[in-house]
């Protein structure tokens, strides 16, 4: 029930903007987004709860819909900072809340100057 | 700061050698996980921890254990550690109240030599 992420990588110029996709085959509980850079752990940036929400952070936003079982990371201006590998992690809605994540496979996002 | 702390960063073990990882926090969570992730991968639940209920992933290999002795201290245990176990093994918490997000710990880097 890993959920499938895409694009695999993305190479883009410092103010562009990206679009990371998360989509399950499963009722999804959850959706978590997570950054990690090489060699450290992974760091939260949102999470969206079944019922559809969009939630944004300064310039990174995400959405879930539900119908779909699908969620969008979405970059906005990108900075250098941005760079990394994006995990999307899922939680079924059989679990309830606390099953533990299933994580994509990631997403390598590298930003150019 | 609050936080999830595991020790040691990194760890060099002989095959099939007993190993024990540690993690501890302050975010007085009741649930918590260990992730195994190898290099260029997603990570992998491992089992995890609700509140004293130890729930383990049916992939799971036998050769690894895990001791919760109070709600701050988790420990995975690597009976007999083989050259196919060498990953970064994650520590993560969470609670009910802030929809299950995760809080990584450094992660312990594991070499098997």
């Amino acid at each position: 029930q890993q959920p499938v992420q895409s694009p695999q990588a993305v190479i883009l110029r410092e103010g562009e903007d990206a679009v990371i996709n998360c989509s399950s085959s499963k009722a999804l509980y959850s959706v978590h987004w997570y950054r990690q850079k090489h060699g450290e752990a992974p760091v939260f940036l949102m999470i969206l709860l079944k019922g559809g929400e969009q939630k944004g952070h300064e310039k990174i936003s995400a959405s879930f819909n539900e119908k779909k079982q699908q969620s969008s990371l979405y970059l906005t201006a990108s900075q250098l900072s941005y760079s990394g590998t994006y995990f999307c992690g899922t939680e079924l809605d059989s679990g309830g809340g606390a099953d533990g994540l299933t994580f994509g496979k990631g997403t390598h996002l590298i930003i150019q100057p | 700061d609050a936080m999830v702390i595991q020790n040691p960063r990194y760890q060099v073990t002989q095959f099939g050698k007993p190993v024990t990882l540690s993690c501890s926090q302050t975010l007085n969570h009741n649930v918590m996980y260990w992730y195994q992730q190898k290099s260029s991968q997603a990570p992998k639940l491992l089992f995890h921890y609700y509140d004293k209920d130890f729930n383990n992933e049916a992939d799971t290999p036998d050769n690894f254990q895990s001791r919760r002795p109070n709600t701050s201290f988790c420990f995975l245990d690597i009976r007999s550690p083989g050259l196919g176990d060498a990953a970064m093994y994650l520590c993560a918490t969470s609670r009910e109240g802030e929809g299950f997000r995760y809080t990584f710990g450094s992660g312990t880097r594991l070499t098997v030599v």
